[in-house]
């Protein structure tokens, strides 16, 4: 069985800091790329970032380029989000998911929750 | 990177069919045959219900179809039922290598 765990959610002051993990299990994970998604509060979904395989691709959405970093780590099955300079508009619910078929999402994490707030 | 543009909401009786449609440019549906569509309940993560414009993963009834037309995909689902009351989104991938969603559709079974 597939499970995506997220960690490291939580409250952050704008400007901030903020390091989010996935941890992958029951699937080949340096087999596939992985991607982020986030849902602020009553709002849709956004996709984040995503990385090829072996982490020589890295793409993102317009709005968090320059701020955050995705990352990887084969031999601990495990995906990054490395969050700085946080918003407020970038509080959300952070999902991880495995991008096991091409461009789609076929696996999600429970997801985490980012609160960037003063 | 604008998002898709779905309608706010859809609403259909047991047993009848609905379409949504999601909208786009020649950059990102009309431009790839990588379209897909999640389901999410409330307070739950998304699940992968069509990709690459119309195929199902296993597991998801086949009552639920997808299609494309120029700019615009849609998702049916034939046969509704009570279950099928959820918030649906499409996705799309963008000639920049990025993907991008619709603002999503809540779905009413009336």
């Amino acid at each position: 069985e597939v499970q995506l765990v997220e960690s490291g959610g939580g409250l952050v002051q704008p400007g901030g800091s903020l390091r989010l993990s996935c941890a992958a299990s029951g699937f080949t994970f340096s087999r596939d790329w992985m991607s982020w998604v986030r849902q602020a509060p009553g709002m849709g979904l956004e996709w984040v970032a995503n990385i090829k395989q072996d982490g020589s691709q890295k793409y993102y959405v317009d709005s968090v380029k320059g701020r955050f970093t995705i990352s990887r780590d084969n031999a601990k099955n495990s995906l990054y989000l490395q969050m700085s300079s946080l918003r407020v508009e970038d509080t959300a619910v952070y999902y991880c998911a495995r991008d096991g078929l091409p461009a789609a999402l076929n696996d999600w994490g429970q997801g985490t929750l980012v609160t960037v707030s003063s | 990177q604008s998002a898709l543009t779905q309608p706010a909401s859809v609403s259909g009786s047991p047993g009848q069919s609905i379409t949504i449609s999601c909208t786009g440019t020649s950059s990102d549906v009309g431009g790839h045959n990588y379209v897909s569509w999640y389901q999410q309940y409330p307070g739950k993560a998304p699940k992968l219900m069509i990709y690459e414009v119309s195929n199902r993963p296993s597991g998801v009834p086949d009552r639920f179809s997808g299609a494309k037309s120029g700019n615009t995909a849609s998702l049916t689902i034939s046969g509704l039922q009570a279950e099928d009351e959820a918030d649906y989104y499409c996705s799309s991938y963008t000639s920049s290598s990025t993907q991008v969603f619709g603002g999503g559709t809540k779905l009413t079974v009336l």
